[in-house]
C-alpha cells in the first residue's frame, strides 16, 4: 500500500497551461504539505493544510492555488504556468504537532515548455 | 534569509569511510531537527532525528551528533556503502511555534564509492 501517492508523475505542458497534480495519503494523517523541489535539489515549502485548512502559504504566486476536498487528499492547481514553474513538487503528510516527521509521495516532475 | 545551513553541498567518501555533513541553525526555538534522505527519482524520506535535550542518537551506522550552545548538529554515517549515496538534508522545527513547517538545509549530495 503506498502511503502517499501523487498523479500524476511526469507533467509535461506549453506556457499559460493550467494543470492539476492530486495527493491523496492513506496514513490517517492530518496535516499535508505542498514542497517545490528546484534543480539544486532545494526543498521549499509552499503550502500546509490541517484538518482541511490553509496553515502555511509561503509567499507562492496566485497561479498556485491549493485544494483539500477532505483530509486525505491536497490537490494542487497551476493557473497560466510559466518557465520557472518547471520542478519536481511533492506532497507531504504529517501527524498533527509532528511535523518534524514528515511522509513524503514519490514527485511529480512538471516541465513547462 | 537561510534558517538551516548545510554543508557540504556535495561528499565523497570511499566505501568503508566516515560520511559527515555538518548542518547550523539560528532560531533557539527550533526543538526538533530531523534528517531526510532522498535516493534519485523518490520523495525524501526521515532518516533519524535528534530533540536539543540529547546531544548524541544513534541508528545503526547513523549517528546524529548535537551541540545546542553552538546551535550545531551533525550526522555522521559509518562505515558508508554504496547503496548511502544519497541527497540528505537536515531540517529543523518549531513545536511551540509554527507546528506546520519544517525548516530544510540545501541538501547535501553523498557519493559513496565502491
Amino acid at each position: 500500500d503506498t502511503a502517499v501517492s501523487q498523479t500524476p508523475k511526469y507533467l509535461v505542458t506549453q506556457m499559460g497551461n493550467d494543470k492539476s497534480i492530486k495527493c491523496e495519503q492513506n496514513l490517517g494523517h492530518d496535516t499535508m504539505y505542498w514542497y517545490k523541489q528546484d534543480s539544486k535539489k532545494f526543498l521549499k515549502i509552499m503550502f500546509s493544510y490541517n484538518n482541511k485548512e490553509l496553515i502555511i502559504n509561503e509567499t507562492v504566486p496566485n497561479r498556485f492555488s491549493p485544494k483539500s476536498p477532505d483530509k486525505a487528499h491536497l490537490n494542487l492547481h497551476i493557473n497560466s504556468l510559466e518557465l520557472g514553474d518547471s520542478a519536481v513538487y511533492f506532497c507531504a503528510s504529517s501527524q498533527e504537532g509532528s511535523s518534524y516527521e514528515q511522509y513524503f509521495g514519490p514527485g511529480t516532475r512538471l516541465t513547462v515548455t | 534569509q537561510q534558517q538551516v545551513k548545510q554543508s557540504p553541498q556535495s561528499l565523497i567518501v570511499q566505501k568503508g569511510g566516515i560520511s559527515i555533513i555538518n548542518c547550523a541553525y539560528e532560531n533557539t526555538a527550533f526543538d526538533y531537527f530531523p534528517w531526510y534522505q532522498q535516493f534519485p527519482g523518490k520523495g525524501p524520506a526521515l532518516l533519524i532525528a535528534i530533540r536539543p535535550d540529547v546531544s548524541e542518537k544513534k541508528e545503526g551506522r547513523f549517528t546524529i551528533s548535537f551541540n545546542k550552545s553552538a546551535k550545531q548538529f551533525s550526522l555522521h554515517i559509518m562505515d558508508s556503502q554504496p547503496g548511502d549515496s544519497a541527497t540528505y538534508f537536515c531540517a529543523a522545527s518549531d513545536s511551540g511555534g509554527s507546528n506546520y513547517k519544517l525548516t530544510f538545509g540545501k541538501g547535501t549530495l553523498l557519493t559513496v564509492n565502491p
